[in-house]
């Protein structure tokens, strides 16, 4: 199975700040990576496909990066409403579906 | 509007077989780029997929659980059906429904999930 791996697993940061989250892919990914926004109690929403693509209706403040085995998702501006758990996901098709373990960011 | 709804027990035993379905709307199980998937996610830990059902009846699964999984769908009535065999206390989770477009890849839309407790 690919791994994949995140850092950091917390991050402290205020509102107006720029952050970023790697991940990390045990095996070459090219470009089969999502991240998603999961807030207490909700299903995760989708941010980012095919490595740097935005999905519709989120705000361009989010921006992802990367390919083959080093991603990174970046938030250029903090909103309130950003503080929540991040997820990567890959897909391969030999081996399935993996997400990242989290990257929580608090305020 | 593209909905996907989780049903099932809430409460099963250990060693018993869990069986939940998901019955999507405002799109067809026939759509050759739509997958549906079961991912579940215990408080704290990031999702886990579980498997996934194409539209032309390929199937996924876990590699760690393929073992106890069965994915199945039927079309006429929108639905996905996941089996989990011996049933354990550890899988205890929230279990989610997603649908993924294939092109490109990306679980577009989820359930709202429901929390299953194995418990005697």
């Amino acid at each position: 199975d690919i791994q994949m791996t995140q850092s950091p697993s917390t991050l402290s940061a205020s509102v107006g700040d720029r952050v970023t989250i790697t991940c990390r892919a045990s095996q070459n990914i090219n470009n089969w990576l999502a991240w998603y926004q999961q807030k207490p109690g909700k299903a995760p929403k989708v941010l980012i496909y095919k490595a740097s693509s935005l999905e519709s209706g989120v705000p361009s403040r989010f921006s992802g990066s990367g390919s083959g085995t080093e991603f990174t998702l970046t938030i250029s501006s903090l909103q309130l409403d950003d503080f929540a758990t991040y997820y990567c996901q890959q897909y391969n098709s030999y081996s399935g579906i993996t997400f990242g373990q989290g990257t929580r960011l608090d305020i | 509007q593209v909905t996907l709804k989780e049903s099932g027990p809430v409460l099963v035993k250990p060693t018993e077989t869990l069986t939940l379905t998901c019955t999507v709307s405002g799109f067809s199980l026939r759509t050759a780029r739509m997958v549906v998937s079961w991912i579940r996610q215990t408080p704290g830990q990031a999702p886990e997929w579980l498997a996934h059902i194409f539209s032309n009846d390929e199937k996924a699964y876990s590699t760690s659980l393929k073992n106890r999984l069965s994915i199945s769908k039927d079309i006429g009535t929108g639905q996905v059906v996941l089996t989990m065999t011996n049933m354990d206390p550890v899988d205890t989770a929230t279990y989610y429904c997603a649908r993924m477009d294939m092109a490109p890849i990306k679980f577009d839309f989820w359930g709202q999930g429901m929390l299953v407790t194995v418990s005697s």
